[in-house]
């Protein structure tokens, strides 16, 4: 079983539509979790970075971290076409690398 | 402030070959990590290194090595290129400050292809 698990797609979705993302892991000593946004041949920008369980919002993003089921969510309200991307999630223990998952490819078609 | 710049952009390659690919951080920054990123394995990490120093190393060959200079810049070199080296390779750095997760800022890459 790979440490961090995410689904590819591609995802397709109406302009305006709420999109939800998901990764889940194995690692129960991971305590940082970041969403990463990915434009094609562009390197990786950070969206949201949560450390430990719970919920942040940014705008129409919401990072959320559920420790106890391994699973972390990013929800994008009122998609916009701008939105289109690779959406990476990563995690990692204090003092070791990042692990990614393998990136969520989402098209927003207007 | 510049972000975090990457040279050559692109590259080609034979088998057999080496490659060094150069990273240079953002200004203030001392860490600067190493990833490879293919379609199949996705964001992979080589190596991470701080103050001249290789601090993480990932799970790659030892044909995949790594610098740091004084000023933070950053060299990889792969030798002995293969096919399955064709790869974006991407470089972040971070400001390596004390406690917690330091956050990463990554480069546009050098996508390399080997033939």
């Amino acid at each position: 079983q790979k440490e961090v698990e995410q689904d590819p797609g591609p995802l397709s979705v109406p302009e305006g539509a709420i999109v939800s993302l998901n990764c889940t892991y194995s690692n129960s000593a991971f305590q940082y979790f970041m969403w990463y946004r990915q434009y094609s041949r562009k390197g990786p920008e950070l969206l949201m970075y949560t450390y430990s369980s719970g919920n942040k919002e940014d705008g129409r993003f919401t990072a959320q971290v559920d420790k106890s089921s391994k699973y972390i969510s990013l929800f994008i309200r009122d998609s916009q076409p701008s939105d289109s991307a690779t959406y990476l999630c990563a995690m990692a223990k204090a003092g070791t690398a990042l692990i990614f998952g393998k990136g969520t490819t989402l098209s927003v078609s207007s | 402030k510049a972000g975090v710049t990457q040279t050559p952009r692109y590259l080609i390659k034979t088998r057999g070959q080496q490659v060094t690919l150069s990273c240079s951080p953002i200004s203030g920054h001392r860490s600067v990590s190493w990833y490879q990123q293919t379609p199949g394995q996705g964001l992979q990490f080589l190596f991470e290194y701080f103050s001249e120093t290789q601090r993480n190393k990932g799970n790659f060959p030892g044909r995949f090595s790594g610098r740091q200079f004084s000023n933070s810049r950053s060299e990889m070199n792969v030798s002995t290129l293969e096919l399955g080296d064709s790869a974006l390779y991407l470089c972040a750095s971070s400001l390596a400050v004390a406690g917690g997760l330091e956050t990463q800022y990554f480069g546009p890459g050098t996508r390399l292809l080997v033939l």
